[in-house]
């Protein structure tokens, strides 16, 4: 069964640092990408970035570039979010996703497929 | 980034109802077009993906239309199951933006 299991909920303070998981299986975890989405209480879905772990590529929401690093260990097949300084407004959900695709005529199409259950962040002094 | 614009934001339809929930990008993006649902408490869910191509295993009831900006997400005939909160996604660039999100609920 291909499933994504994320790491367990936090509560941390402002100014604190941390580092959220997400372990791949039942796939190539090196083949394709894992993306990292955003959901603060109460809201919609917020596409943050995604990793190939295969080389470690990573792509940015400018939204998010310089707030958060996105990182893989292929060799745990495991993907990571993290923060220097946790701020209030970091508290949310955030899922892990794989990002998979497929051929249609002459296109590729990216699209994600599997989900991991969310981490909990709370973020409060 | 390209824009996404769902239509309603909100929708209250009873079961057996069609309901037709419409998205809008800012630019054109042929058919690099993603649709989720998602139930509270829950992470989201594939849909549709290719803007009509049904994910395995998600009910015929749902389907998919359009290209270029303007897209359709269909439910022929609403279940009860089917009340939740849907997702436009463009996946024709990074950042990968999501619609804000349409809130099925029950008449």
């Amino acid at each position: 069964e291909v499933q994504l299991v994320q790491s367990g909920a936090e509560v941390k303070k402002p100014g604190e640092s941390l580092k959220i998981s997400c372990k791949g299986s039942g796939y190539s975890f090196t083949s394709q990408w894992i993306a990292w989405v955003r959901q603060m209480p109460g809201k919609g879905l917020e596409w943050m970035g995604i990793i190939y772990p295969g080389d470690s590529d990573t792509r940015y929401s400018p939204s998010f570039q310089g707030q958060v690093t996105i990182s893989a260990d292929k060799s745990i097949s495991t993907a990571y979010l993290q923060w220097s300084s946790l701020k209030a407004s970091d508290t949310a959900m955030y899922y892990c996703a794989r990002q998979a695709g497929s051929y249609s005529l002459t296109h590729y199409y990216y699209y994600m497929d599997v989900w991991g259950k969310g981490t909990t962040v709370t973020v409060s002094s | 980034d390209i824009q996404m614009t769902q239509s309603p934001s909100f929708l209250s339809a009873s079961v057996g109802d069609r309901v037709t929930i419409t998205c809008r990008a800012s630019q054109s993006i042929s058919s690099y077009l993603n649709w989720y649902q998602q139930k509270s408490g829950k992470a989201p869910k594939l849909l549709i993906y290719a803007a009509s191509s049904l994910q395995s295993g998600v009910p015929s009831r749902f389907s998919g239309s359009g290209s270029g900006t303007d897209f359709t997400l269909t439910i022929s005939s609403l279940q009860p199951e089917d009340f939740a909160t849907y997702y436009c996604q463009q996946s024709y660039s990074t950042p990968r933006t999501f619609g804000q999100g349409t809130k099925l609920e029950i008449k």
